[in-house]
């Protein structure tokens, strides 16, 4: 498996609240990613980053900030949660160019927003 | 911009029996095209790819896909599942150009339900 790890894995917080999920991989890979499922919506681009410093926004942004300081960290926060971010969110990697050319996804946290 | 159709949410089918899973794709470019398996309270594991090549692909767990770009299609088949085959199945696009690079276009995925 991918070296990758989120945490944390389950939380639950109240509207208005700030919350940071973090993406931790150890495969040195270029591309990091945030996703989110939901049910009936399959999975869905939050934004994702090409290199350190490098973010770009993905289908369902709004809400959403991301910074990436280092290779192997990719930070997702909700400045004010809301209850409709309640879902799960997975973190993907990839290394374009490479002999796999696929995106590899951690274990994913459960959001709960109330 | 890429869409990804799932046609059916959910396909329950007899142990042993073959499956076929349906997926079409709409893009203006070329493209890459993923199946995606998530077994219960766990992340998505890649099944099988088509970047380029031979239009029919196999995969892990006898699982095989056949890309057909007159139709925008590439369905997901296996000729006799097990009950341990009982997962959430998604399709998945980017584009071809951008070397996979750019983030997957999913579709809202079919559940997979194996009966004894």
């Amino acid at each position: 498996d991918a070296g990758i790890t989120q945490s944390p894995r389950h939380k639950v917080t109240e509207t208005g609240t700030p919350v940071t999920l973090r993406c931790h991989q150890t495969e040195n890979h270029r591309y990091m990613y945030w996703y989110r499922q939901d049910p009936g919506h399959g999975l869905r681009l939050i934004h994702y980053s090409y290199g350190v410093k490098d973010t770009d926004k993905g289908e369902v942004s709004d809400g959403y900030s991301v910074s990436r300081s280092k290779t192997e960290d990719f930070l997702l926060t909700l400045e004010s949660a809301t209850s409709s971010q309640t879902s799960v969110y997975f973190c993907a990697i990839s290394e374009p160019g490479g002999p796999y050319n696929e995106q590899f996804f951690g274990p994913g946290t459960r959001l709960t927003v109330l | 911009a890429q869409s990804v159709t799932q046609l059916d949410s959910q396909v329950p089918v007899f142990e042993e029996a073959p499956v076929e899973l349906r997926c079409n794709y709409s893009s203006s470019v070329s493209v890459y095209l993923f199946w995606y398996v998530q077994y219960p309270n766990q992340g998505l594991q890649l099944l099988l790819k088509y970047l380029s090549g031979s239009t029919l692909v196999k995969g892990i767990n006898g699982f095989e896909a056949e890309f057909n770009k007159s139709q925008t299609s590439f369905h997901l088949r296996k000729p006799s599942v097990h009950i341990s085959d009982t997962a959430e199945y998604f399709c998945a696009v980017s584009p071809g150009g951008g070397g996979g690079a750019d983030g997957l276009t999913f579709g809202k995925g079919t559940h997979l339900i194996i009966q004894p």
